[in-house]
């Protein structure tokens, strides 16, 4: 089945306290991407990626981190969490010609 | 800078109505527009739109794009109950392949 994995699903930290988002996906499908959803603000890009090693700056990057080692995995790092990065996170894939049309399921993030 | 909006906010109306909306977009170098349904979770792709006036059509719903006037409009007919959903409207440009810039969304609820 044709899927994007997203882990965890639900995630309580302390603020500064680092931790990583895994993303991973099936259908070798080049592009990748996070996007965060906040209410009244919609969902806004943190990063991209196109292709393995390539990876690009949305909308919201500031305080995230990103890499593309391989085709299937995206995480997303957070190496110093702080309260304003609470959020319902979200991974997506997609292929070349820029339709993103498989999202993960979600992953709620809450940083105290 | 990049602007995507999409009418109304939300709407109310009964099984068997049909019901449009709208998303008017402005971005430079446009490359695609996209629709996508979220219910509690994740979003789900609809349809990705290239072209002016060529209506993109899967069962009960449609979408058509106006590259001259700048809007897409998604209709939904014979509505149902499980039609209710937050509707997302994302417009890509060639500037940036890889970033794809959301609306807020129509919340569509159907009464039975």
């Amino acid at each position: 089945e044709a899927q994007v994995t997203q882990n965890p699903r639900y995630l309580i930290t302390v603020t500064g306290k680092k931790l990583t988002v895994t993303c991973s996906q099936n259908m070798n499908h080049e592009y990748m991407s996070w996007y965060r959803q906040d209410p009244g603000l919609g969902l806004r890009q943190i990063y991209y990626s196109m292709n393995v090693e390539v990876t690009d700056k949305g909308d919201v990057p500031e305080g995230y981190k990103v890499s593309r080692k391989e085709k299937r995995n995206f995480p997303l790092i957070l190496e110093s969490p702080s309260p304003n990065q609470t959020s319902l996170y979200f991974c997506a894939s997609g292929n070349s010609q820029g339709a993103l049309a498989f999202f993960g399921q979600g992953t709620r993030l809450t940083v105290v | 800078e990049d602007k995507v909006v999409q009418s109304p906010l939300s709407l109310v109306v009964h099984e068997g109505d049909t019901v449009t909306l709208n998303c008017s977009y402005e971005v430079t170098n446009f490359r695609s527009l996209l629709w996508y349904k979220q219910e509690k979770k994740a979003p789900t792709f609809l349809f990705m739109l290239t072209s002016s006036g060529i209506e993109k059509k899967s069962g009960r719903l449609s979408s058509i794009l106006d590259k001259k006037e700048l809007f897409s409009i998604l209709n939904i007919t014979a509505t149902q109950t499980g039609d209710s959903a937050v509707y997302l409207c994302a417009v890509g440009s060639t500037d940036s392949w890889g970033k794809l810039q959301f609306g807020a969304g129509t919340q569509v609820v159907v009464t039975p």
